[in-house]
């Protein structure tokens, strides 16, 4: 089955304790990123990545850090998280930046809280 | 303002009714439309995509008037199921690169 995977599911964590949050997808997507969706904020990008060892900012990346050593995966790492970035987040993948069929591809999403 | 605006509803309809959100975009270097279904708590979902010339999908359909910059989402026929969040998203692209730039999302219930 095509898809995105997302791990964990749900993270408590303390001020501090650095922590990843794994995505994985199967579908030999280029281009896969990284959303937090807020109470009236709509999603909103992290970072994205183009292709494999190609990563840019998107609208909020402070706090934040990403890699994709290989074209599946695409972590996301908090190197000292803050109450601040308790959030939902979502990983989602396109075949390609700005693909117009098929749109993106999302993961289950992962609910934080920093406290 | 947002790029995106979207009323954010709620929305309250009976089943069986018909039922229109509208979209708002401030960039004219838009390119791409889309419409995502969103179920509380769960990941968005591509429900359709936008073309100029618009388009349906059952009982779906999307417009869009580039003119005006405004995006469109009909829903007839509501079914319970219909309830949701629907997420207008545009692409763009430009100087400052290529952007997906989603709005809050309106709100719908469908009651029996």
């Amino acid at each position: 089955e095509a898809q995105v995977t997302q791990n964990p599911r749900y993270l408590i964590t303390v001020t501090g304790k650095k922590l990843t949050v794994t995505c994985s997808q199967n579908m030999n997507h280029e281009y896969m990123s990284w959303y937090r969706q807020d109470p009236g904020l709509g999603l909103r990008q992290i970072y994205y990545s183009m292709n494999v060892e190609v990563t840019d900012k998107g609208d909020v990346p402070e706090g934040y850090k990403v890699s994709r050593k290989e074209k599946r995966n695409f972590p996301l790492i908090l190197e000292s998280p803050s109450p601040n970035q308790t959030s939902l987040y979502f990983c989602a993948s396109s075949l390609f930046q700005g693909d117009q069929r098929d749109g993106y591809t999302f993961g289950s999403g992962t609910r934080l809280t920093v406290v | 303002r947002k790029e995106v605006e979207q009323d954010p509803g709620p929305f309250n309809v009976p089943e069986g009714a018909t039922v229109a959100f509208n979209c708002t975009y401030s960039n004219s270097a838009s390119q791409s439309f889309f419409w995502y279904r969103q179920d509380c708590r769960k990941e968005p979902k591509l429900l359709m995509s936008v073309y100029s010339s618009g388009n349906e999908d059952g009982r779906f359909t999307a417009q869009l008037n580039r003119a005006s910059q405004y995006i469109s989402l009909l829903i007839r026929d509501s079914k319970l199921s219909d309830s949701a969040t629907y997420l207008c998203v545009v692409n763009k692209g430009g100087t400052g690169g290529f952007k997906t730039i989603f709005g809050a999302g309106t709100r719908l219930f469908v009651k029996a």
